[in-house]
């Protein structure tokens, strides 16, 4: 059964930053991209950023290219993402998913398995 | 890069069929054979439909099949059941290791 354990909810001030924590499988780490999605209250889904772990090359949306960093630890298997910079429209649920790469050019083909989501509140 | 177009909102009864539309371009669902589709309940995290346009994982009712027409993907759920009733989203490849979102459609079972 592929599980990917998120940490628990944050609260940051305005002009912080947050790092956020998705526990893998050792077969997830070596063999699939993880990718960063977040989905803010009564929105739709954002695709953030990814990481193909094995390689630590990180990939992110042209709007948090700036802002958002996500790296991957190997000796725990766990990919972080922090978010620098926060606002109050960061405000939003977080989701880790894992996501396979196609045999050719290691694109990736979609989410399969996604994390519980981990809830940052922004707010003074 | 702006999200994929999805409808806001369809509905149909218990019985019938629904498509959902998933319009982009040639940049990203024109231009791969990568589109999933994905089912959120309230409260819940997304679960996967349908993969690589048109393939269902295991455990997926083949009542949920998908498609892809130029640059417009779509889903179709057949024999709508009251659990159907969710926010669907699509997802396509977008090209430099990047992927995109459609804005989510609101499934009423009525």
């Amino acid at each position: 059964q592929v599980q990917l354990v998120q940490s628990g909810s944050e609260l940051r001030k305005p002009g912080s930053s947050v790092k956020i924590s998705c526990k893998t499988s050792g077969e997830t780490f070596s063999t699939y991209l993880v990718c960063w999605v977040r989905q803010a209250p009564g929105q739709g889904l954002e695709w953030m950023g990814s990481i193909i772990p094995a390689y630590g090359t990180a990939t992110y949306a042209q709007r948090f290219h700036d802002r958002a960093t996500i790296t991957a630890d190997g000796t725990t298997t766990t990919v972080y993402m922090e978010l620098s910079s926060l606002e109050s429209e960061d405000t939003a649920m977080y989701y880790c998913a894992r996501d396979p790469l196609a045999d050719v050019g290691a694109i990736p083909r979609g989410p399969d398995y996604w994390g519980p989501g981990t809830l940052v509140t922004v707010s003074s | 890069q702006s999200a994929l177009t999805q409808p806001r909102s369809v509905s149909g009864s218990p019985g019938q069929s629904v498509t959902i539309s998933c319009a982009g371009t040639s940049s990203d669902v024109g231009g791969y054979d990568y589109v999933s589709w994905y089912q959120q309940h309230p409260g819940k995290a997304p679960k996967l439909l349908i993969y690589d346009v048109i393939k269902r994982p295991s455990g997926v009712p083949d009542r949920f099949s998908g498609s892809k027409s130029g640059n417009t993907a779509s889903l179709t759920i057949s024999g709508l059941q009251v659990d159907d009733e969710a926010d669907y989203y699509c997802c396509s490849y977008a090209g430099s290791y990047t992927s995109l979102f459609g804005g989510g459609t609101k499934l009423t079972v009525l």
